[in-house]
């Protein structure tokens, strides 16, 4: 089954403690993005890549790492939560410009 | 930098009624609209989308339409039902730079609650 694997779910962890969620797609596609949700703004995009060992920032890049060494996955990196990191994260993949996008099942976090 | 806005932010309905949902864009270089449908606790979900060589795209109960021109996009849903009620994003592709990937900037999204 084509799919985005998110993990965890639900991470309620303290300020300054590093952390990661991990990304993985089995559709062999190149490109993947990290978005937060939060209410009343949307899905911001924080960083994208476009292939393996190619990333760019998004719209809300302060505070996250990425890493794409491996095609399939696209793990987030949280050096130093800090309480405003609290959010709903989502990972996301897609083949083409103009393809559907594939979304993880989302990473609630709550930073204390 | 590019935006999209999306009105109204919440809508509620009878079911039966139809539904219409309103975007609007500022990069004039956009050519892809997609709407995403997020069910409660769910991840976003692609249930349509239109490209800027086409004005309208049906889909069963769904539409969109598209206004390169005012830069607006709209979502139709007709004949709405309780399984319909959901949170609805509606995004436009913005190109960052010349040759650069196309990325997708999201509408803030509408709650849409649809009574029985």
């Amino acid at each position: 089954e084509a799919q985005v694997t998110q993990n965890p779910r639900y991470l309620i962890t303290v300020t300054g403690k590093k952390l990661t969620v991990t990304c993985s797609q089995n559709m062999n596609h190149e490109y993947m993005s990290w978005y937060r949700q939060d209410p009343g703004l949307g899905l911001r995009q924080i960083y994208y890549s476009m292939n393996v060992e190619v990333t760019d920032k998004g719209d809300v890049p302060e505070g996250y790492k990425v890493s794409r060494k491996e095609k399939r996955n696209f793990p987030l990196i949280l050096e130093s939560p800090s309480p405003n990191q609290t959010s709903l994260y989502f990972c996301a993949s897609r083949q083409g410009v103009e393809e559907k996008l594939f979304f993880g099942s989302g990473t609630q976090l709550s930073v204390l | 930098g590019e935006n999209v806005e999306q009105h109204p932010s919440t809508l509620s309905v009878q079911e039966g009624d139809s539904a219409v949902i309103k975007c609007t864009y500022s990069d004039s270089a956009s050519n892809y609209f997609p709407w995403y449908k997020q069910e409660l606790g769910k991840r976003p979900q692609l249930i349509i989308d239109i490209r800027s060589n086409v004005g309208e795209k049906k889909d069963q109960r769904i539409a969109v339409t598209l206004n390169k021109t005012a830069k607006h996009f709209s979502l139709h849903i007709t004949e709405t039902q309780p399984e319909d009620s959901a949170v609805y994003f509606c995004a436009a592709s913005s190109n960052p730079w010349p040759g650069g990937y196309n990325k997708l900037i999201f509408g803030a999204g509408t709650r849409l609650a649809v009574h029985p």
